[in-house]
């Protein structure tokens, strides 16, 4: 089954520094998400992603975060000034076509443990 | 906004059958969904249901749902080490596009 990757699997930093978290998305799907789960939380949609622009994010994707898919191949998330609180497993997924189609699965990368000390 | 809860942990015996339990609020859910991960894994699609549907079974996975109490259940036959893992609960709704609503995940133990 074809799979989206993420790395680093991990990925520690200081506060205040700018971090930035990798993601290969299946070749041949068109709608990219970052979601976030901090320990012992939810799991949280930060963004979604189609046609090179935004097309939703939440409260959370505030002006430290942006998105960017540099390549044909990479799409990653970056945190220009991380804080304490963004300390999470960060996991990026992708689909084919939009939400509708249901039978569409949300393929999920297997995360990037983000910790900030 | 939407929520959807669930209980954190979950104990069964090998062979026996696990029940896991979501509740949500947004009663326009359009798809609910159950993810599996593994340790060190990605979230893995189990199985979804459409929302005008009561039950939905696959191999030893039964889905049901209770439209009016906005309960969604996940069962497991036949419980096995395998499964263990924690489990999602997810929701899509026409109001919230492309975003996914998670619930917290319910651990499962299965002991040997």
């Amino acid at each position: 089954e074809p799979e989206v990757t993420q790395t680093p699997s991990h990925q520690v930093t200081q506060m205040g520094q700018e971090v930035i978290l990798r993601c290969v998305p299946i070749s041949n799907h068109l709608y990219f998400y970052w979601y976030r789960q901090i320990l012992g939380q939810k799991v949280e949609f930060l963004v979604s992603f189609y046609n090179n622009e935004i097309s939703e994010k939440s409260e959370i994707f505030d002006d430290q975060f942006s998105v960017e898919r540099p390549d044909g191949s990479n799409f990653t998330l970056k945190i220009r000034s991380t804080k304490l609180e963004d300390s999470a497993m960060y996991f990026c997924a992708s689909r084919k076509k939009s939400w509708y189609a249901a039978n569409e699965k949300l393929f999920f990368g297997s995360g990037t443990q983000l910790s900030v000390l | 906004g939407e929520d959807v809860e669930q209980s954190l942990f979950l104990s069964v015996r090998e062979g026996d059958s696990s029940v896991i339990n979501c509740t949500y609020t947004d009663s326009s859910s359009t798809y609910l969904y159950w993810y599996k991960q593994e340790p060190g894994a990605g979230l893995q699609l189990l199985t979804y249901i459409f929302s005008n549907m009561d039950m939905k079974q696959d191999q030893r996975l039964t889905v049901l749902l209770n439209k009016k109490d906005k309960h969604l259940s996940l069962r497991i036959a036949d419980t096995q080490t395998g499964d263990s893992a924690i489990y999602f609960c997810a929701e899509s709704t026409p109001n919230t596009g492309n975003q996914f609503y998670f619930g917290t995940g319910t651990s499962l133990t299965v002991i040997p």
